[in-house]
Parts: structure tokens; sequence; C-alpha cells
């Protein structure tokens, strides 16, 4: 078993719609959360960073973590066709730990 | 934020020889990290550079196969040795933003090898 699954898609919605993508994991000394979104031939950019549980928004995004259930999404409200790209969750337990990333979710957002 | 680049930006190469990527940052950090990304895998760490020190590998990744360079505080080369075609790849270097958690990523290098 992977430490963190990630469904790889392809996802594709319309414009204007909430887009819901999740990872989950095994390891419970994860601390740190991140969403990485990556275009196309590009390396990947930071979107979301959060520590332990809770919830964090950044304008379209919302970033949800549950360390109980050891389930992390992100939600995009709004969709546009500039955000089709690939979304990473990545994790780490800190203290000069490594990150652990998931597989990515292709996401299309069409007109 | 830290402006990354890489080169080259792609190349293919044939197998048994060797590449050199090179990865510069517009500004002085302390780690650099070297990645792999293989088609429909995970981000995978290969090793972590800091100046002034040998790298500190990952489990399945020997410096005899992925040498790297750290020779200041804003360069960094990875050299993927005696290549074969399971290394083709995208090689993408990352430096910490002042946390770990949090790396800015350079554009990546395709590679292929035949």
């Amino acid at each position: 078993q992977k430490e963190v699954e990630q469904d790889p898609g392809p996802l594709s919605v319309p414009e204007g719609a909430i887009v819901s993508l999740n990872c989950t994991y095994s390891n419970s000394a994860f601390q740190y959360f991140m969403w990485y979104r990556q275009y196309s031939r590009k390396g990947p950019e930071l979107l979301m960073y959060t520590y332990s549980s809770g919830n964090k928004e950044d304008g379209r995004f919302t970033a949800q973590v549950d360390k109980s259930s050891k389930y992390i999404s992100l939600f995009i409200r709004d969709s546009q066709p500039s955000d089709s790209a690939t979304y990473l969750c990545a994790m780490s337990a800190g203290g000069g730990n490594k990150l652990t990333f998931g597989t990515g979710t292709q996401l299309k957002v069409e007109l | 934020s830290a402006v990354i680049s890489q080169k080259p930006s792609r190349d293919i190469c044939q197998r048994g020889t060797s590449l050199t990527i090179q990865c510069q940052v517009d500004s002085q950090v302390t780690m650099m990290f070297w990645y792999r990304q293989q088609p429909g895998q995970s981000l995978t760490l290969i090793a972590t550079a800091n100046q002034g020190s040998e790298a500190t590998y990952e489990s399945g990744f020997v410096i005899d196969k992925f040498p790297i360079s750290r020779p200041n505080l804003t360069f960094s080369t990875l050299t993927v040795s005696n290549m074969s075609p399971e290394d083709s790849s995208i090689y993408l270097c990352s430096v910490d933003r002042g946390t770990q958690e949090t790396q800015y990523f350079g554009p990546g290098t395709r590679l292929l090898v035949l």
C-alpha cells in the first residue's frame, strides 16, 4: 500500500463548477499537508500549505485536513479553464523529513 | 520567490551514456533537492544537496548512479550515469522556501533514454 493515495483522474468539469480533489494517507506522523499545481511541461508550484487539521482558504481555493480520517481535500470554486493542470498532494512529518507526494490528479476545466 | 532554471530542458540519450543536469537558483539557498517524476508515479526524492557536504541519498538511489555536486549556494548538478531506458523520466530540482515543506521547483529536465 502506498503511503499516499490519489486518484489520477482525469477529471473533467465544466467552467464554473466546484472541484473536489482528495488524497488519503496511512502515516499518522504526517502533520504538514500541501497542494501543488503542475501545468504541462512545468515544475510543480505550491498552491496551499496547511499544518495539522482544519481548513484554510485562499481565494477560490480551500484546503481541508481531517487527520482522524487521514484524508485531505482541495476545493476549487468557480473553476476556470486556467485551472486545468495536475494537482499533487504532498505531506510531511516535519522536522526535516522529506515530502511524500501523491501521484497527482489531472484536472480539465472545459468551456 | 526563487527563480530556478534547469539545463537542458530535454534530451534524448543512448543507453550506457551519462547526462549532467544543471540547476541554477537566483538567490542563495541552503538546501537543494533532486526529484524524479516518472509517468503515472509520484514525485520521488533522489537526494538532498547541502553546500559544502556530501549529498544525502534516499533509499533506492546511490551516488554511483546519481552523483551530485553542490559547489555553491546557487548551483547544483545531478548526473544520471550509465543510463538505461528505465531512467527515462522528468528530473526536477527544488529549493526550500524557508521550510522543507514548501519548495520552489524548477521547470524540469525531460530525459528519454533509447
